[in-house]
């Protein structure tokens, strides 16, 4: 398995542009979860879902942000419009039972 | 509610030496918790996990932790350090007792810092 897969790598975006992140999860898992991780702020959790419905996103800092899962294969997290201080590394996991398995992450840069 | 809490951000060592990295939790029931480690610029990677059973448990790269309920405790050991443990590193507990709902508290992160 490729394990789970995100897109791009690395964004550069103006502020006030719509930004869009995308995850694959690892076949077969059931929970996905979009995190973003700061030297400020450290790793936070923005949104879980389980069998492609958002149980929780309580941690999603606005309206500004939404994600989505219209399958089990494909996620997305949009940021519109964009500002400097959503600037992080955002990074999607997959679970199965126990375990989540972490995405390389993409590096979001908002000048 | 769950929390997680790890003493001292930044931890220095010597090639060769022990690394202890310490991590203490809050939790109503009975917890479920992993180790997880970063390397710069990747993603974060399961070191290990406590679920039920043995509170002593082994994970890769020869790091080991023990779960001690009666301090509240899930440190993580590696007997001798190597260059390529420089890494950070989380300790994470489950939000319910199952594990399977999903949701990891983080710690806020340690720092280890490997000297030649």
């Amino acid at each position: 398995d490729a394990g789970v897969i995100q897109s791009p790598r690395h964004e550069v975006t103006e502020m006030g542009q719509e930004v869009t992140l995308r995850c694959k999860p690892i076949s077969g898992h059931d929970y996905l979860f979009w995190y973003r991780q700061t030297m400020m702020r450290g790793l936070e959790l923005l949104i879980y879902f389980n069998n492609n419905v958002p149980i929780d996103d309580s941690g999603m800092p606005e309206d500004r942000f939404s994600a989505k899962m219209p399958n089990a294969s494909f996620s997305t997290l949009k940021i519109q419009p964009s500002e400097p201080r959503d600037s992080a590394v955002y990074f999607c996991a997959s679970k199965h039972y126990h375990e989540q398995y972490f995405g390389p992450g993409t590096r979001l840069t908002v000048t | 509610a769950q929390s997680v809490t790890q003493l001292g951000s930044h931890v220095s060592v010597s090639e060769g030496a022990l690394v202890l990295l310490r991590c203490n939790y809050s939790s109503s029931v009975p917890p479920y918790l992993f180790w997880y480690v970063q390397y710069p610029n990747q993603g974060l990677q399961l070191l290990l996990k406590y679920t039920t059973g043995a509170t002593l448990v082994k994970g890769i790269n020869g790091f080991e932790a023990e779960f001690k309920k009666s301090e509240t405790s899930f440190h993580l050991t590696k007997p001798s350090a190597h260059m390529s443990d420089a890494a950070e590193y989380f300790c994470a507990v489950s939000e319910e007792a199952s594990g399977n709902t999903g949701k990891l508290i983080f710690g806020q992160g340690t720092t280890l810092q490997v000297k030649p």
